[in-house]
């Protein structure tokens, strides 16, 4: 079974400076799809970055960027130039690319505050 | 399109009591999930739909849990004789069959069982 970990329940930056959020994975699939969500509180889960796992170019979205280490199973979330918006609880999630798994597995989250 | 709608966003119930929530998914969208979030964990997942069809169930999905998608667009998930380890926060989110694999989720509705 796939399984998603987030080691770091809690992580603060500073307002403007850099943070990296980590995650690691175990599955025995080659194909699968990585994620990112971000839950402010009391607020909806949404989307931050996707990766696909057959792609070797690791993806950005502004400030947003990971680093896919696929041999490892390493997701890692770099979140530049943080802003106090960012402050929210971040999980990493797994999904199988077709087949019968159509889930999202969740890790535990990481909640991430941000000092001005 | 107005996302995913979930209702009602808080419930309170005394144990034993049954509980109805609601999910209205964006509309184009024929796969819909359930999603349990106790405070401080990641979402565990419940059931998933592909149009009527329940395609998924957790084995965290007790019998005193059912989930119903009758006409392929919105469902319920009903909880009977509550329990106090029944509270916390149900989500759905809904996807397309095709597409990049990411779920869009609603706010959740919140189940406080007394």
């Amino acid at each position: 079974a796939q399984t998603v970990t987030q080691s770091q329940p809690e992580m603060s930056v500073q307002e403007a400076e850099t943070v990296t959020l980590s995650c690691t994975y175990d599955t025995s699939e080659s194909d699968y799809y990585l994620f990112w969500y971000k839950q402010p509180p009391s607020r909806q889960m949404i989307l931050v970055i996707r990766q696909e796992a057959y792609k070797q170019q690791n993806a950005t979205e502004n400030r947003f960027s990971v680093n896919f280490q696929k041999a490892a199973k390493s997701f890692s979330l770099k979140i530049s130039d943080s802003q106090l918006g960012d402050a929210a609880m971040y999980f990493c999630a797994y999904r199988g690319y077709g087949g019968a798994t159509n889930k999202l597995i969740f890790g535990t989250g990481t909640l991430l505050a941000v000092q001005p | 399109d107005t996302g995913v709608s979930q209702d009602p966003r808080h419930k309170i119930t005394k144990r034993g009591q049954n509980v109805t929530f609601r999910c209205d998914p964006i509309s184009e969208h024929n796969r819909l999930y359930w999603y349990r979030q106790t405070l401080g964990q990641g979402p565990e997942f419940l059931t998933y739909f592909q149009n009527e069809a329940q395609l998924e169930k957790s084995r965290l999905l007790s019998d005193r849990f059912s989930a119903e998608r009758p006409k392929g667009s919105f469902s319920t998930l009903e909880i009977q004789r509550t329990e106090q380890g029944d509270s916390a926060m149900y989500l759905c989110a809904s996807s397309l069959e095709t597409g990049h694999g990411e779920l869009f989720f609603g706010e959740g509705s919140r189940l406080t069982v007394l």
